[in-house]
């Protein structure tokens, strides 16, 4: 079945240390977002890709950092620079832009500061 | 800028009642399309509907309606006789016709008691 896979489904950060959540679809689509989800703030945008080496920063871009080297996986490294990085970490996938657009999620990572 | 607003932070009902959850957007496109998600207690995010800015045309779709309004710059979701596998986090969302970003809500969790 085709599908949006993301591992681990916890991660724990250690003090200065990065971390990196994969994030890998089959789906064939263009477009890969990663979002960051408190609780009460909904979804905010960390970085997104509409093609294989290329990536825009999202809202909340700093302390994060990405790749596109392939079209099938979008990781997201959670670096030392973010400073309060515990959050519930979603990977959406989407169809490029004119055709039917809509996001397509992952089951998420939740990352936590030991 | 588009903005996403859900006012409703939680609701509770109770089995068999009707509830409808609230959401009001703002664009200054003309072309623009919205969405509703589900997020169960799971995690991953779950497609239930998306409407573009032409088509105001109410949907039903078994148990769950959409009241799609421009002249309030709203797009309700109603669930009828509500039911316990209807608990969780809803959210909304909207992406302007030209644009690459989705801007989502800080969606309604919705929580119906046996």
């Amino acid at each position: 079945d085709g599908g949006i896979t993301q591992s681990p489904k916890y991660l724990f950060r250690k003090e200065g240390q990065n971390v990196t959540l994969s994030c890998e679809q089959n789906l064939n689509h263009d477009a890969m977002y990663w979002y960051r989800q408190d609780p009460g703030q909904g979804l905010r945008l960390i970085y997104y890709s509409q093609i294989v080496n290329d990536f825009q920063k999202g809202d909340i871009a700093e302390g994060y950092s990405v790749s596109r080297e392939k079209k099938e996986s979008f990781p997201l490294t959670v670096t030392s620079a973010q400073k309060n990085p515990t959050a519930f970490y979603l990977c959406a996938s989407s169809h490029y832009r004119g055709r039917d657009e809509k996001l397509f999620f992952g089951s998420g990572t939740q990352l936590s500061v030991l | 800028a588009q903005k996403v607003t859900q006012a409703q932070t939680e609701i509770s009902v109770v089995e068999k009642e009707d509830v409808t959850l609230d959401c009001v957007y703002e664009t200054r496109d003309t072309t623009y399309y919205l969405f509703w998600y589900k997020q169960p207690p799971s995690g991953e995010l779950v497609f239930l509907i998306r409407r573009n800015s032409f088509d105001e045309q109410n949907e039903i779709s078994g148990r769950y309606s959409w009241n799609f309004q421009k002249s309030t710059s709203s797009f309700n979701f109603t669930i009828t006789a509500s039911q316990v596998v209807d608990s969780a986090v809803y959210f909304c969302a909207l992406i302007k016709g030209t644009g690459n970003q989705f801007y989502f809500g800080t969606g309604t969790s919705l929580t119906v008691i046996p």
